[in-house]
């Protein structure tokens, strides 16, 4: 079975800075991958996916992750955030990888907090 | 087009009893997941329905228990509720049983006391 592992539960910034989330999951064969954005008493909102093609995916709000094969990892970047980012980030892989009735594997979560 | 919409939004329930979540999914979609997302950790996998039918379990007791309707609507029922049901629970619809084009709705919260 798949699993997903964010490294770190919560990351605080100050506004402006770059930031890295860090998530690596456990196949070694291709998958579909996923981030998503959750903030406070809402649902999850889908931030960016890797389904194939080009191992850069970017976001329309500024956000970017690269699919690293050889590592396992989906890492999300931010070159400058904004508090309106503050919020709780999740990755998530399909299990199984690629066919069949999918479901989404989460990792625990990452709680980024932008400060002034 | 409409969103995922689930109701209620919130409720408190009482150890014992049993509780009917809604999921109305997205216009087209023919799909409905439902997910398990207690304080402080991310969603689990509950089960899935495809064309009214059981299309995939995780692993959680029969005393959760599902139905998806014609019109593919679904309600998640969860029987004799324990205090670690506590949590959001997270309707997602798609478009097919597969998670490239999941929506997930606003959750419900469930309290139980």
């Amino acid at each position: 079975a798949q699993s997903v592992t964010q490294l770190d539960s919560q990351v605080p910034v100050f506004e402006e800075a770059p930031v890295e989330l860090r998530c690596n999951y456990s196949s070694s064969v291709s998958v579909y991958l996923f981030w998503y954005v959750q903030y406070p008493n809402q649902g999850l909102q889908l931030l960016l996916k890797y389904l194939s093609g080009s191992t850069l995916v970017e976001s329309i709000n500024g956000f970017e992750a690269e699919f690293n094969k050889s590592q396992t990892s989906f890492h999300l970047r931010k070159p400058s955030v904004h508090i309106s980012d503050t919020a709780e980030y999740f990755c998530a892989v399909s299990d199984p990888p690629l066919g069949g009735s999918e479901k989404l594997v989460f990792g625990k979560g990452t709680k980024l907090t932008v400060n002034p | 087009e409409t969103g995922v919409t689930q109701s209620p939004t919130h409720l408190i329930k009482t150890r014992g009893q049993q509780v009917t979540l809604r999921c109305s999914s997205q216009s087209g979609h023919n799909t409905v997941s439902w997910y398990q997302q207690a304080l402080g950790q991310g969603p689990q996998f509950i089960f899935q329905y495809y064309r009214e039918e059981e299309n995939g379990r995780g692993n959680f007791p029969p005393r959760f228990s599902g139905l998806q309707f014609p019109n593919y609507s679904s309600e998640l029922n969860v029987n004799a509720l324990e205090l670690d049901d506590s949590a959001l629970y997270l309707c997602a619809s798609s478009p097919g049983a597969r998670t490239t084009e999941a929506f997930f709705g606003q959750g419900t919260r469930l309290t139980v006391v």
